[in-house]
Formats: C-alpha cells, sequence, structure tokens
C-alpha cells in the first residue's frame, strides 16, 4: 500500500493554463506539507496544514493556493502558471507538526 | 529563519569506504535534525534522524552526530555499498524544516 500518494506524477501545460496537484496518504497523519524541489534538487518547504488548518505559509506567489478538503488530503492548486513553476513538487505528511516527514513519489511539472 | 549549508555538493568513495557528510545550521532554536536519501525519480526517504537532546545516533551502517554548540551534525556511512548512490539532504528545524543543497554520493565498484 502507498503511504503519500500523488496524481499526476507528470504534468505537461503551457503558460497561463490553471492546473492542480493532489495528495493522500493513508498513514492517518495529522500533518501534510507541499514542497518545491527546482531543477538543482533544492527542496523548499511551500505549505503546510495541520488538522486542515494551514500553519505554514512561506513566501510563495498567491498564485498557489493549498487545499485540504480533510486530514488525509492535500492538494495543490497553481493559477496562471508560469515557466519558472516547472519544478517537481513533492507532497509529505507526519503524525505530528514536529516528527519523521513522509514524502511522496513527486509530480514533475513542465511548463512551456 | 532557518539557513542550513551542506558539504560536500559531490562525493565518490570506493565501495566499503566511509562516506561523511556535514552541515551546519543557524537557528539555535532548530531541535530536529533528519537525513533523507532521494533515489533518481523517487521522493525523499528518511534514513536516520537526532533530536537536540541525543549527540549521536546508530543505525547499522549510518550514524548521526550533533554538535549543537557548534550548530553542526554530520552523517556517516561505513562499510558502502553501490546501493548507498544517492542524493543525500540534512534538514534542521522543528515544525518546519530548511533542507540543506544536497550531497550526490556516488560508490564505485
Amino acid at each position: 500500500d502507498t503511504a503519500v500518494s500523488q496524481t499526476p506524477k507528470y504534468l505537461v501545460t503551457q503558460m497561463g493554463n490553471d492546473k492542480s496537484i493532489k495528495c493522500e496518504q493513508n498513514l492517518g497523519h495529522d500533518t501534510m506539507y507541499w514542497y518545491k524541489q527546482d531543477s538543482k534538487k533544492f527542496l523548499k518547504i511551500m505549505f503546510s496544514y495541520n488538522n486542515k488548518e494551514l500553519i505554514i505559509n512561506e513566501t510563495v506567489p498567491n498564485r498557489f493556493s493549498p487545499k485540504s478538503p480533510d486530514k488525509a488530503h492535500l492538494n495543490l492548486h497553481i493559477n496562471s502558471l508560469e515557466l519558472g513553476d516547472s519544478a517537481v513538487y513533492f507532497c509529505a505528511s507526519s503524525q505530528e507538526s514536529f516528527g519523521e516527514q513522509y514524502f511522496g513519489p513527486g509530480t514533475r511539472l513542465t511548463v512551456t | 529563519g532557518e539557513n542550513v549549508e551542506q558539504h560536500p555538493s559531490t562525493l565518490s568513495v570506493q565501495e566499503g569506504d566511509s562516506a561523511v557528510i556535514k552541515c551546519t545550521y543557524s537557528d539555535s532554536a532548530s531541535n530536529y535534525f533528519p537525513w533523507y536519501k532521494q533515489e533518481l525519480g523517487k521522493g525523499p526517504q528518511l534514513i536516520i534522524d537526532i533530536r537536540s537532546n541525543v549527540g549521536e545516533k546508530k543505525d547499522q551502517r549510518i550514524a548521526v552526530t550533533l554538535n549543537k554548540t557548534a550548530k553542526h551534525f554530520s552523517l556517516h556511512i561505513t562499510e558502502t555499498q553501490p546501493e548507498d548512490s544517492a542524493v543525500y539532504f540534512c534538514a534542521a528545524g522543528d515544525y518546519k524544516l530548511s533542507f540543506g543543497a544536497g550531497t550526490t554520493v556516488t560508490v564505485r565498484a
């Protein structure tokens, strides 16, 4: 059974489009995260939710909007995609807001 | 905010030798220090972590040491094997983690 899953795995789209990435965890964790990994493999936190409440909101353009319909899901919606949004986006989860984080397989977003 | 520096950026070792990766951090409030291994095309996987009340932790061939006074921590891999080849990330923080830039480790057979 996959602990943290993301869909889609690959996403190719044109500038200006709106797209969503979905994440689900079956670990029963309370906290979920979105990270962005750029072409140099640098990992940076974007958002974190604990029990559906936003607890981390880094300096991210407001074109990015996370949504947590329940504890097991955290989706990322991106409006008006730009070339610089091309990256791998990872979802992660942890039991508490301070603890071991388990990462999903990533979604490679390519904006053309 | 927290700033984590990681060295070296690349590391090539002969199979059976040891590998050491070092990280420094800036925020003295950080009290959780995990290490992640990322294989090609996969998400980072936690391999070992240490909290600020512990100076050293070992799990088979992997060990981590922490010096809170100097604000640095290190990953040690002994008896390296080809399957240890990957990108390794250190991280520091508490409820929010800041990651190092990664070390690409290549184990030569």
